[in-house]
């Protein structure tokens, strides 16, 4: 089966411009993630959707990043403004749905983000 | 924030020998996962462990967890060039179904 896509697989954009990063799950996983990974550090969770709906969206600075999940498939995240300490990795994952017992999730490649 | 440390933070051995990290975490869990990072295949998935398991094997790999001390310990055996990359240990909570990562482990095998 195909992976978790993502694009663009790099960013570079000045502070206080806007970026937007798209995720394309595995087909039939319910459950969607968007992290963010600074250098040297694990993955962070920024916000969950299970199918179109947020589970959990309590680590995202809402005065500036969104995010959507489009029919409970392909999911957007977008930082406006960026600021400098945006710069990071940001990973898109995908789970089966909860009734199927499946707690492992598949991460996509990663959108590599540098704000100068 | 992070639930899990991993020890040590960076681990360099010579192909063929063993590596051993060791996860710590604070709250309690339903299972906790392994997580291979490199740069060729992104973060990958390794194995799984539930709470009221003790030790699994899969392949040249072998995790404990011990709920009691919240930790956890992944071996890998027979160490080849392809095991360098960072570990990442990540607990799961059913409650509200995140996954939390620990700080990672960078391993470096040594040719």
């Amino acid at each position: 089966e195909a992976g978790v896509a993502q694009s663009p697989r790099y960013k570079i954009i000045e502070k206080r411009q806007s970026v937007a990063f798209w995720c394309n799950p595995i087909s039939g996983h319910a459950t969607l993630y968007w992290y963010q990974q600074i250098l040297g550090q694990g993955p962070k969770l920024l916000i969950q959707f299970q199918n179109n709906g947020v589970v959990d969206d309590s680590q995202l600075p809402k005065d500036r990043f969104s995010a959507e999940r489009l029919k409970g498939v392909d999911s957007t995240l977008k930082i406006q403004p960026a600021k400098l300490e945006d710069s990071a990795v940001y990973l898109c994952a995908s789970r089966k749905d909860r009734l199927a017992g499946a707690y492992e999730q598949y991460f996509g490649p990663g959108t590599r983000l540098t704000v100068t | 924030s992070q639930q899990g440390e991993e020890d040590p933070q960076a681990l360099s051995i010579q192909e063929g020998e063993n590596a051993t990290m060791n996860c710590s975490y604070k709250t309690s869990i339903n299972n906790l996962q392994w997580y291979r990072q490199n740069s060729g295949r992104g973060l990958v998935h390794l194995i799984l462990i539930r709470s009221n398991e003790r030790e699994k094997h899969s392949g040249r790999l072998r995790v404990t967890l011990d709920t009691s001390k919240k930790s956890s310990s992944l071996l890998i055996t027979a160490s080849r060039a392809a095991d360098t990359a960072s570990y990442f240990c990540a607990t799961f909570n059913f409650g509200n179904e995140k996954l939390t990562f620990g700080t990672g482990t960078r391993l470096t095998i040594i040719p």
